[in-house]
C-alpha cells in the first residue's frame, strides 16, 4: 500500500509569485484534503476534493485554489504570494464517507 | 477562536510512566475525534480516534477518554517510550469534511 506522497518537499519564492504544490493519495483513497500549518500552530484545514470538485473550504482566500485529477491526485496553487504564507502544506487523503484522513510529509514553503 | 485546545505546550515523563495529554474543545457539534503524532519533518501520523457516541477507545498502548460533558478528552500512553516523544495533535470534526486541529502538545519521554 503505498502512502500520502507530496512534491516538492521544500521550497523558497519571492512575494508577487505563484507556486504549485503536489499530492498523490494514498492508494485506492478518493478525497483530499489540503492544510497549511504555520510555525507553532496545529494544521488550518484549506479545502477538500472529492470527485474533482472542491467539497469544502475553510477560511482562506481565492488565491488559494485546487485540483483533483481523475487518479486522485491533486494540486494546490497558490497566487500572489505573501509572507504569511511561509509555512508547511500538508495534504490528506481519505476515502469518501470515512473520518480517517491520512497525511502526507508536507512541503516547507519559504516566501522572502 | 479556538474551537480546539491543548492548553500544556509540552510535557515531559519519564519512560515506562504514564503519559496524558489532554484537549478541551467548544463545539458541541463535534463527533468525532482524533489524536495524531508527528515527527520532526514528517507528516502527521494517524494514532487513535473517538466517536461520541463511545467514552473510551483502546489500541495497545493507546486509550483515549471523551468526556462529553466536560467537552474534553484525553489521550492516556502507557507505559511510555522515549520513541513516543512527539509533538501529539488532537483533533475534531462536526460531521462534515473538515477537521479543526489544537495547536499541539510536545511529548518528552525521558529514559
Amino acid at each position: 500500500e503505498t502512502g500520502v506522497t507530496q512534491s516538492p518537499t521544500h521550497l523558497i519564492k519571492t512575494r508577487g509569485q505563484q507556486v504549485t504544490l503536489r499530492c498523490s493519495s494514498q492508494s485506492g483513497h478518493n478525497t483530499v484534503s489540503w492544510y497549511q500549518q504555520a510555525l507553532g500552530q496545529g494544521p488550518q484545514f484549506i479545502f477538500q476534493y472529492y470527485r474533482e470538485e472542491e467539497n469544502g473550504r475553510g477560511n482562506f482566500p481565492p488565491r488559494f485554489s485546487g485540483l483533483q485529477f481523475p487518479n486522485y491526485s491533486s494540486e494546490l496553487n497558490v497566487n500572489a504570494l505573501e509572507l504569511d504564507d511561509s509555512a508547511l502544506y500538508l495534504c490528506a487523503s481519505s476515502l469518501w464517507g470515512r473520518k480517517t484522513q491520512y497525511f502526507g510529509p508536507g512541503t516547507r514553503l519559504l516566501v522572502l | 477562536d479556538q474551537q480546539v485546545k491543548q492548553n500544556s505546550p509540552s510535557l515531559r515523563v519519564q519512560e515506562g510512566r504514564i503519559s496524558i495529554l489532554n484537549c478541551d474543545y467548544t463545539n458541541s457539534m463535534f463527533d468525532y475525534f482524533l489524536w495524531y503524532k508527528k515527527y520532526p519533518a514528517e507528516g502527521p501520523t494517524f494514532l487513535i480516534s473517538i466517536s461520541s457516541i463511545k467514552d473510551k477507545n483502546e489500541d495497545g498502548r493507546f486509550t483515549v477518554f471523551l468526556n462529553k460533558s466536560a467537552k474534553h478528552l484525553s489521550l492516556h500512553i502507557v507505559p511510555s517510550q522515549p520513541g513516543d516523544s512527539a509533538v501529539y495533535f488532537c483533533a475534531a470534526s462536526g460531521g462534515t469534511y473538515k477537521y479543526i486541529f489544537g495547536t499541539g502538545t510536545r511529548l518528552k519521554v525521558l529514559a
